[in-house]
């Protein structure tokens, strides 16, 4: 059972583009979505998050657009750059309690070509 | 600087050879997590431990095994009984009770069976 659905699988932009990646999850007790980036080789790095009462936050040119309603979260990267190419998760969570685990979405490949 | 640290960064396993990840942190945070990443699968849970000595299974365990009998270690074991072993494997950590909850992944180790 796949709990966060990401999409696209990959996607290709140019320089100065609006990508925009999507995740929906199932269980509505999840209460923390953070995106994060990997680059070729490297582990994923946090880059912004989002708890659910609050429908957008912005960090840079990265934000997180949230849909409780319709259990939807999106990530959106203003004025991409070619060093923005990397493969982006969606992740979500239950916080509080025992047994705390991200469950991850199954990535978008961004391209920015210049 | 504090961080995370996985070895080898490179690993060759002959069939039905038992190798050993390992995984260091030095954040002293409470959990740490082993995931495993495939092209096209996202990230998918092994193992995780919320405190020394104790650790649960993941969505994928079978064919691995883990210890945590130090707070900064976490290595994880790859057996002879898990057929398909050659994935990317990704060591996090998490400090429990700072309120959001992103992980601190390390750079990985690239597991490769000959």
């Amino acid at each position: 059972q796949q709990q966060v659905k990401q999409s696209p699988q990959s996607l290709i932009v140019q320089k100065g583009g609006i990508p925009i990646i999507n995740c929906a999850y199932e269980n509505t007790a999840f209460d923390y979505f953070p995106w994060y980036q990997q680059f070729p080789g490297k582990g994923p790095a946090l880059l912004i998050a989002i708890r659910p009462d609050v429908s957008e936050k912005k960090e840079g040119r990265f934000t997180i657009s949230f849909n409780k309603s319709a259990k939807q979260f999106s990530l959106h990267i203003m004025d991409s750059q070619p060093g923005d190419s990397a493969t982006y998760f969606c992740a979500a969570s239950k916080t509080g309690g025992s047994n705390y685990k991200l469950t991850f979405g199954k990535g978008t490949l961004l391209t920015v070509n210049p | 600087d504090g961080g995370i640290t996985q070895s080898p960064k490179y690993l060759f396993r002959k069939e039905g050879q038992n190798v050993t990840l390992s995984c260091e942190q030095n954040l002293n945070h409470d959990a740490m997590y082993w995931y495993r990443q495939d092209p096209g699968q996202g990230l998918r849970l092994i193992y995780y431990s919320q405190i020394v000595n104790d650790f649960q299974k993941g969505d994928i365990a079978e064919g691995y095994s883990v210890s945590r009998e130090k707070k900064e270690s976490f290595p994880l074991t790859v057996t002879s009984a898990q057929k398909n072993p050659t994935a990317f494997y990704l060591c996090a950590s998490l400090q429990q009770g700072a309120g959001m909850g992103g992980y601190t992944f390390g750079s990985g180790t690239r597991l490769t069976v000959v």
